[in-house]
């Protein structure tokens, strides 16, 4: 099916530990997002592409590195990984910037820092 | 910075009920998304408005953009309704980009 598609779906990782969490669309979208979700709050943006080679970052980018090597793929990198980066993560794609045909979504993946 | 607000956090219902969830944003924005989170954490688009009402099945959404304000409204709500609906507003990033400012979801349980 067409879709976002994210791995894992779960992670535990130790302090310091790094690791990629990968997402992958297959519907030709130029734009694609990362955003962590904490509990009781909003969504927050990470960072974003609007097109191969082309990253920015968004409200919460620190702790974080992404790339965008081709359309289809967008991974989102830890590099040292913290208690606060404990979160639920999730991955998105748009057409367009003003997403007039709305948002997909990946499934998300469940990430614990002990 | 928008602030995103929706009311109320935690609704309870019966099945059958008609249900309205609120949102107000506090800046102007270039458009309006409701989305729909089921327990296990997939995100669902389910409108995108910027002015207006659409209507998809048992689900109207409507928008008020001089008073910043949509709702959500489920007719004869039935319990695989149970999920969180977030708001989310649109508004310039920077250039041409946009972003996404997201409320902290309603937790709707419909009972049978």
């Amino acid at each position: 099916n067409a879709g976002v598609t994210q791995t894992p779906k779960f992670r535990i990782l130790k302090i310091g530990q790094s690791m990629t969490l990968q997402c992958a669309q297959d519907m030709n979208h130029n734009y694609m997002y990362w955003y962590r979700q904490d509990p009781g709050m909003g969504l927050k943006l990470i960072y974003y592409s609007v097109g191969a080679g082309i990253t920015d970052k968004g409200e919460v980018p620190n702790g974080y590195n992404v790339s965008r090597s081709t359309t289809e793929d967008f991974p989102l990198r830890l590099e040292l990984a913290a208690p606060s980066q404990t979160s639920v993560y999730f991955c998105a794609s748009s057409y367009s910037d003003r997403a007039l045909n709305g948002y997909t979504f990946g499934s998300g993946t469940r990430l614990t820092v002990v | 910075k928008n602030e995103v607000e929706q009311s109320p956090q935690n609704l309870t219902a019966q099945e059958g009920e008609f249900i309205t969830i609120n949102c107000s944003y506090s800046v102007g924005i270039s458009a309006l998304h409701w989305l729909q989170q089921h327990p296990g954490g997939g995100i669902v688009s389910l409108f995108m408005l910027s002015s207006g009402k659409k209507k998809h099945g048992r689900l109207i959404a409507t928008i008020n953009i001089q008073e910043k304000h949509s709702s959500l409204h489920i007719t004869a709500s039935h319990p695989r309704d149970s999920a969180v609906y977030i708001c989310a507003v649109s508004e310039y990033l920077r250039g041409s980009n946009y972003k996404l400012t997201f409320g902290k979801g309603t937790l709707l349980t419909v009972n049978p």
